[in-house]
């Protein structure tokens, strides 16, 4: 059964940068996009990028282009999330997601990002 | 950005009633369109696709309809677990999503 797992929670202090884990498992890991989707407490949902495991090929929302990195190591069905120059509206829930539209999500790793 | 605004934003109902959500999209966006439902704590679980397209082992008491910039979710006859918020997105070019619309018990 497909199922993706994510890192675990982390406590950050604003500046810092954040690296999420994302692992694959029950199905062909290249096969379909993998995308990052985060939603701060109470809030709604926001897409921020998306990478093919195949070829690495990225894609960013507009809004997060220059503080993010997505990256995948196929070795080990994982992909990953970075984002840099963290502040306390960065705190959320972030959540891998499989495909487009999303027929699989991660568990979330909640980021909190407090002094 | 194509925006996506949902309406209502919130919306009590009780057990039984038959519930329409609406998704205006601020440009055509074919059928290229999903609804999710997302109670607290947990990740967003996909109920339709393709506007129309129920997912495998959601009931039959959901469907969506509409295309180009308007769509719409029902829910036929309310039951306790459907109570839970519902967003909508697009996916014609880069993701977004809708605001929310929380369903909430009477």
């Amino acid at each position: 059964q497909v199922q993706l797992v994510q890192s675990g929670a982390e406590v950050k202090k604003p500046g810092a940068s954040v690296k999420v884990s994302c692992k694959a498992s029950g199905y062909t890991f290249t096969g379909y996009y993998m995308h990052w989707v985060r939603q701060a407490p109470g809030q709604g949902l926001e897409w921020m990028g998306r990478i093919n495991p195949n070829s690495g090929g990225t894609n960013y929302a507009q809004k997060f282009e220059a503080r993010v990195t997505m990256t995948r190591d196929t070795s080990i069905s994982t992909v990953y999330m970075e984002l840099s120059r963290l502040t306390s509206d960065d705190t959320a829930v972030y959540y891998c997601a499989r495909k487009g539209p999303f027929d699989y999500w991660g568990q979330g790793t909640l980021v909190t990002v407090s002094s | 950005d194509i925006q996506l605004t949902q309406s209502p934003s919130f919306l009590s109902a009780s057990v039984g009633d038959r519930v329409t959500i609406t998704c205006r999209a601020s440009q055509g966006i074919s059928s290229y369109l999903a609804w999710y439902q997302q109670k607290p704590g947990k990740a967003p679980k996909l109920l339709i696709s393709a506007a129309s397209t129920l997912q495998s082992g959601v009931p039959s008491r959901f469907s969506g309809s509409g295309s180009g910039t308007e769509f719409t979710l029902t829910i036929s006859s309310l039951q306790p677990e459907d109570f839970a918020t519902y967003y909508c997105q697009q996916l014609n070019n880069y993701p977004t999503f809708g605001q929310g619309t929380r369903l909430e018990i009477k």
